[in-house]
């Protein structure tokens, strides 16, 4: 079964500091991973995709298969980053579905 | 951009009766779609899979008979929570699939609708 893990709840940091959320996945095909965020508010939306490498807002992610991690990074966070992230898998079988991990509110502290 | 809308946005109902919430796809057609339940300060959690002008398929552990499903058309699927009970009440998500080029596909997201039953 797949499964995402999102270790920590929350993380906070210092407006101007490094920021990396952890993922890690489980599964046993090949593995297509996101980065959903969710500002307050308003509805989830899709941050980035490991297939595209490509760097939104600043943040990147690197799929890592040999540990099985996508995590997210940020150089410089900024206050407007603050929001909850969430990791997905996507199911590439068909109908696409998405498992999420259990997100990580971030909270940027100006 | 692809835009999902959901109506209605929240609403409260009685314990026994039923709802049903739309989940529409504004600028693009949508052979699938995903209704997921989030629950407060949870993640989202998959609770089914509704493909147009066929059966939905349900996530273990999801009563089919309560969550009735229905993707008539490629621009509109509904969830009808029938004889609501008060654990029932959470924060329910469509989303709709969609291609986004480069052989991958993505799920656009709706607003959600909140439902709360007393």
């Amino acid at each position: 079964a797949q499964r995402v893990t999102q270790p920590e709840k929350l993380l906070s940091v210092f407006k101007g500091a490094p920021v990396e959320l952890k993922c890690n996945y489980s599964y046993s095909g090949s593995p297509e991973l996101f980065w959903y965020v969710q500002y307050s508010r308003q509805r989830l939306q899709l941050l980035l995709r490991h297939i595209s490498r490509e760097s939104i807002k600043g943040f990147t992610a690197d799929l890592n298969k040999g540990e099985t991690s996508f995590h997210l990074k940020k150089p410089f966070a900024q206050e407007e980053d603050s929001a909850m992230y969430y990791c997905a898998l996507a199911n590439g079988a068909g109908s696409y579905q998405l498992t999420f991990g259990k997100g990580t509110k971030l909270s940027v502290i100006p | 951009g692809a835009v999902v809308s959901q109506h209605p946005s929240w609403v409260i109902c009685k314990s026994g009766t039923s709802v049903k919430i739309e989940c529409r796809s504004l600028d693009f057609q949508a052979t699938t779609m995903f209704w997921y339940r989030q629950f407060p300060k949870q993640s989202l959690m998959l609770m089914a899979t509704s493909n147009e002008g066929s059966k939905a398929t349900y996530e273990q552990g999801v009563e089919k008979d309560k969550f009735l499903i229905n993707h008539a058309s490629l621009t509109l699927s509904t969830l009808t929570v029938t004889s609501a009970h008060p654990e029932d009440s959470s924060f329910y998500i469509c989303s709709a699939r969609a291609y986004s080029g480069r052989s991958s596909y993505e799920q656009y997201f709706g607003p959600g609708t909140r439902l709360t039953v007393t």
